[in-house]
C-alpha cells in the first residue's frame, strides 16, 4: 500500500482565520514533505520532517507552522494568510534518512488540499 | 545546482501516436531521475524513476524512459497514446536520495481522438 491520505479535499478560509491541514500515511516511513503547488506551476517543496523532527525549512514564512505528531502524521497550521497563499497542498512520504543514501528513495503524494484565502 | 529543463509546456498527439516527453538533466554528479503524473485535480503519482541500475527504464501504464550521459537526457516515450494519458507531466532530479526533490516546469499532454 502506498497511500498518503490528505484531509481536508478543499478549505475556504478568510485572512484572519486558524486552520489545519492534515496528512497521514501508514507505510513505515520516516520522512514526510509538504509542497505548494500552484496552478500550471510544478510543486515547491516548503518543509521535510526526518524521525519526526524538521530538517529542512525552505524559507517559509512563519504564518504557516508544520508540525508532526508522530511517524504516521504531518500537520500544517494555517493562521493569517493572505490570498497570494492559495494554491494547492501537497503532502509526500518517503522511507527516509535511511534510504537517501541510496538511489532508492522515492517520494509518494497524497492527492492533495485545495486551499482558497479569502 | 542540479536542475531539469522539460522542453515543450504542451504535447498534443493523436490517440495510438508515439508520445515522447523531452527532459534534459543538469548535474555534475551522477543524477536521480524521476517521471511523475498528475492527473487533473490530484497529486503526483510516480511513473518511473532512474537510479543507475538501468539506462533504459520501464515505468507504470505502459511508459519507459532512457537515460543518455551523452546528451543529459531522460525523455519519456510511450509507443501508443490512449485517451487516458492526457495530464500534466513533471520529470525531478534528487540528489542522493529524494530530500529534495526539483522538478521541471511540466508537460501537459493532451490526446486527440
Amino acid at each position: 500500500d502506498t497511500e498518503v491520505t490528505q484531509t481536508p479535499k478543499h478549505l475556504v478560509m478568510g485572512m484572519t482565520n486558524k486552520k489545519s491541514l492534515k496528512c497521514e500515511q501508514h507505510m513505515g516511513h520516516r520522512a514526510m514533505y509538504w509542497y505548494k503547488q500552484k496552478a500550471k506551476k510544478p510543486p515547491e517543496l516548503m518543509f521535510v520532517y526526518s524521525y519526526e523532527k524538521l530538517s529542512i525549512n525552505e524559507s517559509v514564512p512563519s504564518r504557516f507552522s508544520p508540525e508532526c505528531p508522530n511517524s504516521s502524521l504531518l500537520n500544517l497550521h494555517l493562521h493569517a494568510l493572505q490570498p497570494e497563499d492559495s494554491a494547492l497542498y501537497l503532502c509526500a512520504s518517503s522511507q527516509g534518512p535511511l534510504a537517501w543514501r541510496e538511489p532508492t528513495d522515492t517520494q509518494y503524494f497524497g492527492p492533495g488540499t485545495r486551499l482558497t484565502v479569502l | 545546482a542540479q536542475s531539469v529543463t522539460q522542453l515543450g509546456s504542451h504535447v498534443s498527439v493523436s490517440e495510438g501516436a508515439l508520445v515522447l516527453l523531452r527532459c534534459n538533466y543538469s548535474s555534475s554528479v551522477p543524477p536521480y531521475l524521476f517521471w511523475y503524473v498528475q492527473y487533473p485535480n490530484q497529486g503526483l503519482q510516480l511513473l518511473l524513476k532512474y537510479t543507475s541500475a538501468a539506462t533504459l527504464v520501464k515505468g507504470i501504464n505502459g511508459f519507459e524512459a532512457e537515460f543518455k550521459k551523452s546528451e543529459t537526457s531522460f525523455h519519456l516515450t510511450k509507443p501508443s497514446a490512449h485517451m487516458s494519458d492526457a495530464a500534466e507531466y513533471f520529470c525531478a532530479v534528487s540528489k542522493g536520495g529524494a530530500q529534495k526533490l526539483v522538478f521541471g516546469q511540466g508537460t501537459r499532454l493532451t490526446i486527440n481522438p
